[in-house]
C-alpha cells in the first residue's frame, strides 16, 4: 500500500485567485492521478501525471486551468487557476501501484471553497 | 468505453441486516472492478477488487462482492450491517493493459449507505 498526504486539507479562496495543492507519497510511484469530486457527486479524473512526461488531461480539463507538476516519483502538485465558485470541490490525488495486482490508493483530499 | 452504473443513490438498512449495493458494468474487454468506501470528510479507501482471479472476492470489514459476467454485475454485500458501515460507496472499473497495470478508473455515481439503529 501507500500513504498519501495532501496539503492543504481545506481552503477558502476568492474568485480569480489560484491555489496549488500538494500531494506527497511515502514511496516512489510511476503513476499519479488527480481527481475532482464536486459536491454530492462522484469522482472525475482531471489528469494523469507520470514522472518525466507531460500530464495527460481528460476531456473537459485543460492545462491552462489545471497545471500539474511532477518533479519526482514521490511528489506532484495541481494548481487550480483563476478560480470561480464552480471550482468548489474536493480535489484528490491517487497513486497507482503495480504488484501482484494493480490498485489505486487515494489521498485524504483537499476541500476547496471559492467565494 | 467503460462505465459503471450504481443502482440506488441512497440505501438504508437496519443494523444487523443484509447490505446489498448494486453495481453493473459495461466493458468491451474483461475488466478490473473495484469497490471503494468514503467516510465523511475522508479520502477513498479500497474495499476489494476483482482482477480476473476468483469471482467471489472478499474485502475488508466483512464485505464481499461477486463478479458475474453473464449479468455484467459486481454487487457488494455484507451479511450484517454495523453502524460504522455508514458511508458513501463507489464502484469503479478499469481495463487491464498488456504492458503495465491498468488504465484509469471510471467511477460510478456512488451509493450513500445509511444504517438504521
Amino acid at each position: 500500500s501507500a500513504v498519501i498526504s495532501q496539503k492543504p486539507s481545506r481552503d477558502i479562496c476568492q474568485r480569480g485567485t489560484s491555489l496549488t495543492i500538494q500531494c506527497q507519497v511515502d514511496s516512489q510511484v510511476t503513476m499519479m492521478f488527480w481527481y475532482r469530486q464536486q459536491p454530492g457527486q462522484s469522482l472525475t479524473l482531471i489528469a494523469t501525471a507520470n514522472q518525466g512526461s507531460e500530464a495527460t488531461y481528460e476531456s473537459g480539463f485543460v492545462i491552462d486551468k489545471f497545471p500539474i507538476s511532477r518533479p519526482n516519483l514521490t511528489f506532484s502538485t495541481l494548481t487550480v487557476s483563476n478560480m470561480s465558485p464552480e471550482d468548489s470541490s474536493i480535489y484528490l490525488c491517487s497513486v497507482g501501484l503495480r504488484g501482484e495486482t494493480y490498485e489505486q490508493y487515494f489521498g485524504p483530499g483537499t476541500r476547496l471553497t471559492v467565494t | 468505453a467503460q462505465s459503471v452504473t450504481q443502482l440506488g443513490s441512497h440505501v438504508s438498512v437496519s443494523e444487523g441486516a443484509l447490505v446489498l449495493l448494486r453495481c453493473n458494468y459495461s466493458s468491451s474487454v474483461p475488466p478490473y472492478l473495484f469497490w471503494y468506501v468514503q467516510y465523511p470528510n475522508q479520502g477513498l479507501q479500497l474495499l476489494l477488487k476483482y482482477t480476473s482471479a476468483a469471482t467471489l472476492v472478499k474485502g475488508i470489514n466483512g464485505f464481499e462482492a461477486e463478479f458475474k459476467k453473464s449479468e455484467t454485475s459486481f454487487h457488494l454485500t455484507k451479511p450484517s450491517a454495523h453502524m460504522s458501515d455508514a458511508a458513501e460507496y463507489f464502484c469503479a472499473v478499469s481495463r487491464p493493459l498488456s504492458n503495465f497495470g491498468n488504465e484509469k478508473l471510471t467511477f460510478g455515481t456512488g451509493t450513500r449507505l445509511t444504517i438504521i439503529p
